[in-house]
């Protein structure tokens, strides 16, 4: 079935350097992506998205890259903080029949920050 | 501004017990709902969504229920709990036809 994976499941990076968040997606009929940030014991929060007919976007921080050829998906972080640390979480809206559709997400990779 | 608000945060029931978590939303109207469990270190599985009162779309066969009685309501109910049913649940809401979750702070059950 169609499904949203990560290529590391850990990161590990000193303060002040760059992250970059890897994820891979099978559905090619996707056309929205999500990054989420989930700290240890909370809901996960929305970082930032990008729709299919972009390449890249970039927030406050973070920039999103999207790859559609090989159906990749990077969250890059610069000048990353200890409070960045986090479990990140990608996430595809696959359809499910006519309007419907729901969000799958990946399996998470932990992103630690080491002062 | 909209909110979410899940209850409670933490929680722990015997095998065998029944379970209620409640979720409800301020600010919107008619937003699409959902459940989704997390197990520790693992990713997040959605267990039913809704699109409209007492409309509810199960994903995964379990000992699990929800319902919408309220259009800003969502419940998620178990008659007998079991030791698998432990995990982090969260609640979430969507506009429709849009695909940006929006978390509840998530509920910690422990079946013991």
């Amino acid at each position: 079935g169609e499904s949203v994976g990560l290529h590391l499941p850990t990161l590990s990076v000193q303060e002040g350097d760059n992250s970059i968040i890897n994820c891979a997606y099978s559905n090619s009929a996707s056309d929205y992506f999500i990054w989420y940030k989930q700290e240890s014991g909370k809901g996960p929060q929305f970082i930032i998205d990008i729709r299919s007919n972009m390449d890249k976007r970039q927030g406050q921080r973070v920039t999103v890259l999207l790859n559609k050829t090989v159906k990749h998906l990077s969250l890059q972080i610069a000048a990353t903080q200890p409070g960045d640390s986090a479990v990140y979480f990608c996430a595809e809206k696959t359809y499910s029949g006519g309007s419907n559709y729901k969000l799958t997400f990946g399996k998470g990779t932990l992103l630690t920050v080491n002062p | 501004s909209q909110t979410i608000h899940q209850w409670p945060a933490t929680l722990v029931q015997p095998v065998g017990s029944p379970l209620s978590l409640e979720c409800t939303v301020e600010g919107t109207s008619n937003p699409n709902l959902y459940w989704y469990r997390q197990a520790a270190g693992r990713g997040l599985q959605l267990l039913f969504y809704s699109v409209g009162i007492g409309q509810i779309s199960s994903e995964v066969p379990q000992n699990l229920s929800a319902s919408r009685p309220q259009d800003r309501q969502f419940i998620l109910s178990s008659k007998k709990l079991l030791l698998s049913d432990s995990g982090f649940y969260l609640c979430a809401w969507s506009v429709p036809r849009e695909g940006k979750l929006f978390f509840g702070s998530g509920t910690q059950l422990s079946v013991l």
